[in-house]
């Protein structure tokens, strides 16, 4: 199946920084990417949509100053945490889709700690 | 508003059968997705079904009703790997996928 590659895995960083993880679709062109926030023993929340060469869509509560969203390529979106605190600490994944394909690939996620 | 119910938690024994069931009642159906997510790990696709009866693939499968808005997935021959949570997911109207919670299985030796 197709892949979709998170980095980084693991990062803490301190209160008022900010983070930048990325993802990238490795083998195929991904027209739309998701971002999830996941916290413990909790479902996916989804926190936006993120469309190749336009502005991302937020879920409603999710302050999109906060939580940049960048997708300059088709294979490649970038999240953004700005001036973190530690209530984002939180497993964020991303994931791409084929656009005729049906699956949804996720990246290995990235565990936020911020202290 | 749309809503997936399952499970919250589940146990089993090594070598059994389990059956996760899924009701969802979302604006529209595009598929249903079966999920695995081992603690501290992203989910990795099991199945998808978006067309009445039963999909096969290995020891596990997964069934899908539209008009009862009824899924499940059956996993057989279990083993202790087995032991994550189980995520069900509908792909709406607008081609949005809405989670359920997941379930916990819990394989006993």
């Amino acid at each position: 199946g197709a892949v979709v590659s998170q980095h980084p895995s693991r990062v803490i960083c301190k209160s008022g920084t900010s983070v930048k993880i990325e993802c990238r679709s490795l083998d195929f062109q991904a027209t739309t990417m998701f971002w999830y926030r996941q916290f413990p023993k909790q479902s996916l929340m989804l926190m936006a949509t993120s469309n190749e060469g336009s502005k991302a869509t937020y879920e409603q509560g999710v302050e999109k100053d906060k939580f940049l969203i960048n997708h300059a390529s088709l294979t490649l979106s970038t999240l953004t945490v700005t001036s973190a605190h530690p209530e984002d600490s939180s497993f964020y994944i991303c994931s791409a889709g084929t656009g005729s394909g049906y699956e949804a690939f996720f990246g290995q996620g990235t565990r936020l700690t911020v202290v | 508003g749309q809503n997936i119910d399952q499970p919250t938690e589940m146990t089993a024994t090594e070598g059994a059968i389990v059956q996760i069931n899924c009701t969802y009642q979302t604006s529209g159906f595009n598929g249903l997705f079966w999920y695995q997510q081992h603690a501290g790990e992203a989910p990795t696709f099991l199945s998808y079904n978006v067309l009445d009866g039963l999909e096969e693939k290995g020891r596990f499968s997964s069934f899908l009703s539209r008009s009862k808005g009824y899924s499940y997935l059956l996993l057989k021959e279990l083993q202790m790997k087995d032991s994550a949570s189980y995520l069900c997911a509908v792909r709406d109207s607008n081609y949005q996928l809405i989670w359920g919670a997941g379930t916990k299985l819990i394989i006993k030796p």
